[in-house]
């Protein structure tokens, strides 16, 4: 069957750094998507992987492996608006995309 | 990298109106596109696959009489959504399939926010 799997919920410090893990099995792999969503709001696109790799965007970066079926996200200089939810999804081969629970995270001062 | 981009990012409407959303790859061409919708709290569901030049081809449940996507270019794609209702409030997302020789990469537009009155 198809699965993704990333943590249900994480701490950070504002100011440090903290890697959101997601692992996936799906049928076919068209790309990892990760997308940030604040409570009450539709989600945020922030980055898709389709090579392995890192590709980082300012703050935020994402690192993909196919082999491993293994993706993170990566957030630098945490600051208090980056307390959201944290969903990861994988596009399977008929160009669906197969989400995770999402990753609730939560930044203390 | 390939860029597609989307337009508008968000838009409110009036129940009974239209709305167009444009979708364009900015650095390359595109025979292919696809328009994908997400309800809150839940996946994002394609919706159809835009081919450039031919009609589009619907996934099962969406009404391409309301849902008009027209690819008139190798590097624009409109979705129009006609007689919008407030049930079709949702965030739309687009991308553009590039192919360079054997490799075919997806590019993913930043999405539309649309909220219908």
């Amino acid at each position: 069957g198809q699965n993704i799997d990333q943590p249900t919920e994480m701490t950070a410090t504002e100011g440090a750094i903290v890697q959101i893990n997601c692992t996936y099995q799906t049928s076919g792999f068209n790309g990892l998507f990760w997308y940030q969503q604040h409570a009450g709001e539709a989600p945020t696109f922030l980055s898709y992987n389709v090579l392995d790799g890192l590709e980082e965007k300012g703050r935020f970066s994402s690192f993909l492996s196919r082999s491993k079926g293994y993706s993170y996200l990566l957030l630098k200089e945490l600051q208090m608006k980056d307390s959201a939810s944290y969903l990861c999804a994988a596009m399977d081969s008929n160009y669906q995309l197969i989400w995770g629970a999402g990753t609730k995270l939560i930044i203390k001062p | 990298g390939a860029v597609v981009s989307q337009h508008p990012s968000r838009v409110i409407c009036k129940s009974g109106t239209s709305v167009k959303i444009e979708c364009r790859s900015l650095d390359f061409q595109a025979t292919t596109m696809f328009w994908y919708r997400q309800f809150p709290k839940q996946s994002l569901m394609l919706m159809a696959t835009s081919n450039e030049g031919s009609k589009a081809t619907y996934e099962q449940g969406v009404e391409k009489d309301k849902f008009l996507i027209n690819h008139a270019s190798l590097t624009l794609s409109t979705l129009t959504v006609t007689s919008a209702h407030p049930e079709d409030s949702s965030f739309y997302i687009c991308s553009a399939r590039k192919i360079a020789g054997e490799a075919e990469t997806q590019y993913f537009g930043p999405g539309t926010r649309l909220l219908v009155l």
